[in-house]
């Protein structure tokens, strides 16, 4: 049968207000994870990466935190400003597996 | 620049007709990837390549086809098998050891 639209799930923050996007991944031997952006109409973009023997990673105004006992993943953007609106996936790969495991997205949406 | 290219941005065909969807590389990437995109959803793997001449399935592969016969160049054919084919197609190339997938900016098919 035809896939049915789900609803993402939508942060709305503040502009300068810190946003802090959650994402539950599933596969315990996943040894490295990747967060992305992607704006209406447009690929994905990189953000940031981690590696399972890591858990904090930082870089220009986004930190990624892992927490491997629950298995949790968390992209934290300081200062959010309009060009941070978007949709933002979470996605976990394992050794030299070249696929990606995806989330299905978290759409931020920052108001001026 | 370098970069990866997809051709083109939108594209409209009648049902029934195969359509093949362009992917090119310049960044002497060995992998690349199609996914289809459908709205409010995250990214589903149709097919992968790691080194050329040789691809493998991904979770939804059915309905399409795929060539890596040069190192940059990905194409995906779109059968007239698969059921609901209107969808935005995404490309990706990455590294050899590299986790990171580079996209490129996508194309949305609609088929009447």
């Amino acid at each position: 049968g035809e896939s049915v639209g789900l609803h993402l799930p939508t942060l709305s923050v503040q502009e300068g207000d810190n946003s802090i996007i959650n994402c539950a991944y599933s596969n315990s031997a996943s040894d490295y994870f990747i967060w992305y952006k992607q704006e209406s109409g447009k690929g994905p973009q990189f953000i940031i990466d981690i590696r399972s023997n890591m858990d904090k990673r930082q870089g220009q105004r986004v930190t990624v935190l892992l927490n491997k006992t629950v298995k949790h993943l968390s992209l934290q953007i300081a200062a959010t400003q309009p060009g941070d609106s978007a949709v933002y996936f979470c996605a976990e790969g394992a050794g030299n597996n070249r696929k990606l495991i995806w989330g299905l997205g978290t759409s931020l949406a920052v108001n001026p | 620049d370098g970069g990866i290219t997809q051709s083109p941005k939108y594209l409209f065909r009648k049902e029934g007709q195969n359509v093949t969807l362009s992917c090119e590389q310049n960044l002497n990437h060995d992998a690349m990837y199609w996914y289809r995109q459908d709205p409010g959803q995250g990214l589903r793997l149709i097919y992968y390549s790691q080194i050329v001449n040789d691809f493998q399935k991904g979770d939804i592969a059915e309905g399409y086809s795929v060539s890596r016969e040069k190192k940059e160049s990905f194409p995906l054919t779109v059968t007239s098998a698969q059921k609901n084919p209107t969808a935005f197609y995404l490309c990706a190339s990455s590294h050899g050891g590299g986790v990171e997938q580079f996209f490129g900016p996508g194309t949305r098919l609609t088929v009447l």
